[in-house]
């Protein structure tokens, strides 16, 4: 089944740091992908996606590239501020047919950028 | 425009008690999701419906889990009997459209359920 693997635990850099969270995904299809983020007390919300291969998704500074190549879509930041702390999920769905909008999630990423 | 609403916010309830989480998706969307988030777990797909259909239930954990969606803007997660490790987030999410993969997925604020 399809499955996605993103950077463990809690990233901690400091305000003006660069910021890379891991994202690698396992599909026998080519897969929508996207990275969600969640604020304490509220559901997960679109953060970018990108549809295809070398598509990059971007927003609010984040970029994240959809390489095939390496099944990865890594989520970066020149730099991070204070108001970027969250928790990031990777994720993906399966291309079209009934199950295209059905969300494969990452386990989840806790970014707390010191002040 | 309203977003997912999800009822109750907070619940908590004694093991042995039925639990009904509802949930009203975002108007004209034709998909809806129930997720169980849990710090151990994660984010994990409980069941997905389809135009009030149920099209893969495979995340139901077991028989005390059943869902339904008797309409377009309307669906309930049932939990009968509770036990405490079914205490957990639980976040209904709408989208529209079937068959393209790239339709954002709108999640509401959460059901956070404890069983005591």
């Amino acid at each position: 089944g399809d499955s996605v693997v993103q950077t463990e635990g809690q990233v901690l850099p400091s305000e003006g740091d660069s910021l890379i969270v891991n994202c690698s995904y396992e599909t026998t299809q080519y897969p929508s992908l996207f990275w969600y983020v969640q604020y304490p007390g509220e559901g997960p919300q679109l953060h970018l996606k990108a549809m295809k291969a070398n598509d990059k998704g971007r927003n609010k500074g984040f970029e994240a590239m959809y390489r095939k190549e390496t099944t990865s879509f890594h989520l970066e930041k020149d730099s991070v501020q204070e108001s970027d702390s969250a928790v990031y999920f990777c994720a993906l769905t399966p291309p079209t047919g009934a199950a295209g909008n059905k969300l494969t999630f990452g386990g989840g990423t806790r970014v707390l950028v010191k002040p | 425009d309203a977003g997912v609403i999800q009822s109750p916010r907070h619940e908590v309830t004694e093991m042995g008690q039925e639990v009904t989480l509802r949930c009203k998706p975002i108007s004209g969307h034709n998909s809806l999701f129930w997720y169980r988030q849990t710090m151990m777990r994660g984010l994990e797909l409980l069941i997905y419906f389809n135009n009030n259909v149920p099209i893969d239930d495979s995340g139901m954990p077991e028989d005390r889990f059943s869902a339904k969606m008797p309409n377009a803007s309307f669906s309930t997660l049932k939990i009968q009997p509770s036990e405490p490790r079914d205490s957990a987030v639980y976040f209904c999410a709408s989208s529209k459209g079937t068959g393209n993969s790239g339709n954002t997925i709108y999640f509401g604020e959460g059901s956070w359920l404890t069983v005591v």
